[in-house]
């Protein structure tokens, strides 16, 4: 099957300047989650949505960042104004639900975004 | 949601087994442990998921005692292809979705 798509895979933009990011979940996946990746560290969840519905967007800054998920598939993320900070790897993942219990999130290849 | 703790990084050589422990003192009752593998400039994998006990797929083994307070990853006879940094996620999945956060992981390199 095919995987989470992503795109694009690699953004330089300059600081206050706006960019969005664009993922396709795997066809079925309910919930789709975007994480921010900076170097050294682990993925940090930004937002999760179930189908078209938000379900913990508690670490999103609001002020700069926006998401959604129209038709409960594609999603986009949207950062206005980038600042140096920014700058890290965006991360789609989408989930469901096995008959077993086992929950896996699979995720994307990222997009490595560049502030300047 | 409970925190982990393991090493920041572990160093091995081919054909050895690597044991890498996670610590969740405040692991909750409905919690599960995941780990996932990430190799750079990619996302993270999938490896392995347990509630309790032992749990062994085709990549590696899940140990996680009756406490649950910890569990180990164990990665049978490693080899170059495995220096990857991996993580311990501990959370509720029994809800649709789940949330699961990552901690810093831990970096194992492989040598020849």
């Amino acid at each position: 099957e095919a995987g989470v798509a992503q795109s694009p895979r690699y953004k330089i933009i300059e600081k206050r300047q706006s960019v969005a990011f664009w993922c396709n979940p795997i066809s079925g996946h309910a919930t789709l989650y975007w994480y921010q990746q900076i170097l050294g560290q682990g993925p940090k969840l930004l937002i999760q949505f179930q189908n078209n519905g938000v379900v913990d967007d508690s670490q999103l800054p609001k002020d700069r960042f926006s998401a959604e998920r129209l038709k409960g598939v594609d999603s986009t993320l949207k950062i206005q104004p980038a600042k140096l900070e920014d700058s890290a790897v965006y991360l789609c993942a989408s989930s469901y639900r096995d008959r077993g219990l086992r929950y896996e999130q699979y995720f994307g290849p990222g997009t490595r975004l560049t502030v300047t | 949601l409970a925190k982990t703790t393991q090493p920041i990084s572990m160093d091995s050589y081919e054909g050895q087994e690597v044991n890498i422990t996670c610590s969740h003192n405040n692991i909750a009752t409905n919690d599960y442990i995941t780990w996932y593998q990430q190799f750079p400039s990619q996302g993270p994998r999938f490896i392995i998921q347990g509630y309790k006990t032992k749990v062994t797929n085709e990549v590696a083994s899940l140990f996680i005692p009756a406490d649950r307070k910890s569990s180990t990853l164990s990665l049978p006879r490693v080899s170059l292809s495995d220096t990857a940094v991996y993580y311990c996620l501990v959370g509720d999945i029994s809800n649709q979705g789940g949330k699961l956060i990552f901690g810093q992981g831990t970096e194992l390199s492989v040598k020849p």
